[in-house]
């Protein structure tokens, strides 16, 4: 299996809803992320987990709630979302070497999940 | 901070003519670039990638340089068809954990039949 899935593919949600965009992979990469991506821009980093642990938080707003339940899992909890929010919400992972000469690896990206907030 | 730069932001080319990329990125840290192709409505798809210890590679009809004294890295397409058509991002990474990568704005290539 060499993809990440994203669930659901589409969401519209009320600003007082909450609920969870889902994204799992059995490739055996360590490291995870969430991006959110607006038309005609490029993605724009929200989290990263490596080993199922919190390792980036680009200063996202609480109303977003990153959780990584077991290496092949990752979730997005969503409350209280503003209707500029309305985005692409990407998920990505990839091997995670940390401190090896091996260097970094690329990017599997899933389809997205298509967000609207109304 | 980081920053990764890219131009042109729109290239227009005939087919069979070839396409050039530039980015520049900030960080001289920064020791992977991946460059990423997204067609319309699709998810970003990685294409080629250099490492820091390495000047050139190719892969078939795409290729990338980089200079690292200049922190400057090209991707060269050559013989473009219509499916080249798509955004295309240079992005930039260091080696920290969970690999944060900066994205260059992309460029939009239209290759015309």
């Amino acid at each position: 299996d060499t993809e990440v899935t994203q669930t659901p593919k589409h969401l519209v949600m009320g600003m007082t809803n909450k609920k969870s965009l889902k994204c799992e992979q059995h490739m055996g990469h360590r490291a995870m992320y969430w991006y959110k991506q607006k038309a005609k821009k490029p993605p724009e980093l929200m989290f990263v987990y490596s080993y199922e642990k919190l390792s980036i938080n680009e200063s996202v707003p609480s109303r977003f709630s990153p959780e990584c339940p077991n290496s092949s899992l990752l979730n997005l909890h969503l409350h209280a979302l503003q209707p500029e929010d309305s985005a692409l919400y990407l998920c990505a992972s990839s091997q995670d070497r940390t401190g090896s000469n091996q260097g970094n690896y690329g990017y599997t990206f899933g389809s997205g999940t298509r967000l609207t907030v109304v | 901070g980081e920053n990764v730069e890219q131009h042109p932001s729109t290239l227009s080319v005939q087919e069979g003519d070839s396409a050039v990329i530039k980015c520049t990125y900030s960080d001289s840290a920064s020791n992977y670039f991946p460059w990423y192709k997204q067609e319309l409505g699709k998810r970003p798809q990685l294409i080629i990638d250099i490492r820091s210890n390495v000047g050139e590679k190719k892969d078939q009809r795409i290729a990338v340089t980089l200079n690292k004294t200049a922190k400057h890295f090209s991707l060269h397409i050559t013989e473009t068809q219509p499916e080249d058509s798509a955004v295309y991002f240079c992005a930039a990474s260091r080696n920290t954990g969970g690999f944060k990568t900066i994205f260059g704005a992309g460029t939009r290539l239209f290759v015309k039949a």
